[in-house]
């Protein structure tokens, strides 16, 4: 079964505009970790923010921000104030910490193209 | 500090010919995984190494195999490449929970069988 799911393969949005890109996950682990990074065409994966499964607040870095909503199993990123920059494929990880597994799974991602 | 560094950045090879990649971790950073990256599969879980023992490996063949160093570098090898070996390997590092201070990746090598 799929762990994690992102439902939107593409989207445009307008520079200085926020957007929402939107992650569910799948978990009997009460413990984990769920990741997002950013992938722009050169490869690299550069990672965003966190959140774990106990964090009572939201997560925030800079114009990222994470709309975590457990019992939903939802872990949506927010980008605000949108940059050209931010022209790149997002991808949403989960580790299950209880698994002792030691990975991270992806989902499918979702490329973001922001128009000037 | 210094991030991950993976050698080479691109490679070309012939079918049934074999292949290392290298992986040099964050100082300090014990636990080195590998994935692989297509765009038909996405990103999926090769295998994770620490402190010299592969804890985990994912669903491939045997012809993929890894090993970490006791200075934390991490290689794998393809042997027999085959066309479908064709992908982005990325490497990642991380302190040891992967929690919070999260994974960071390498800018990858991209693999090109023909």
């Amino acid at each position: 079964a799929q762990k994690i799911t992102q439902t939107q393969p593409g989207m445009f949005v307008q520079e200085k505009e926020a957007v929402t890109l939107d992650c569910t996950y799948d978990t009997s682990d009460p413990s984990y970790g769920l990741f997002w990074y950013k992938q722009p065409s050169s490869g690299e994966m550069i990672f965003l923010i966190y959140q774990g499964s106990y964090d009572q607040q939201n997560a925030t870095e800079g114009r990222y921000s994470l709309n975590f909503q457990k019992a939903r199993k939802s872990a949506n990123l927010v980008i605000s104030a949108s940059q050209l920059g931010d022209s790149a494929m997002y991808f949403c990880a989960m580790r299950e910490v209880a698994s002792n597994d030691y990975k991270l799974s992806f989902g499918a991602g979702t490329t973001v193209t922001v128009r000037a | 500090k210094a991030g991950v560094t993976q050698t080479p950045r691109y490679l070309i090879k012939t079918r049934g010919q074999q292949v290392t990649l290298s992986c040099s971790p964050i100082s300090g950073h014990r636990s080195v995984s590998w994935y692989q990256q297509t765009p038909g599969q996405g990103l999926q879980f090769l295998f994770e190494y620490f402190s010299e023992t592969q804890r985990n490996k994912g669903n491939f063949p045997g012809r993929f195999s890894g090993r970490q160093f006791s200075n934390s570098r991490s290689e794998m090898n393809v042997s027999t490449l085959e066309l479908g070996d064709s992908a982005l390997y990325l490497c990642a590092s991380s302190s040891s929970t992967g929690g919070a201070g999260g994974y960071t990746f390498g800018s990858g090598t991209r693999l090109t069988v023909v």
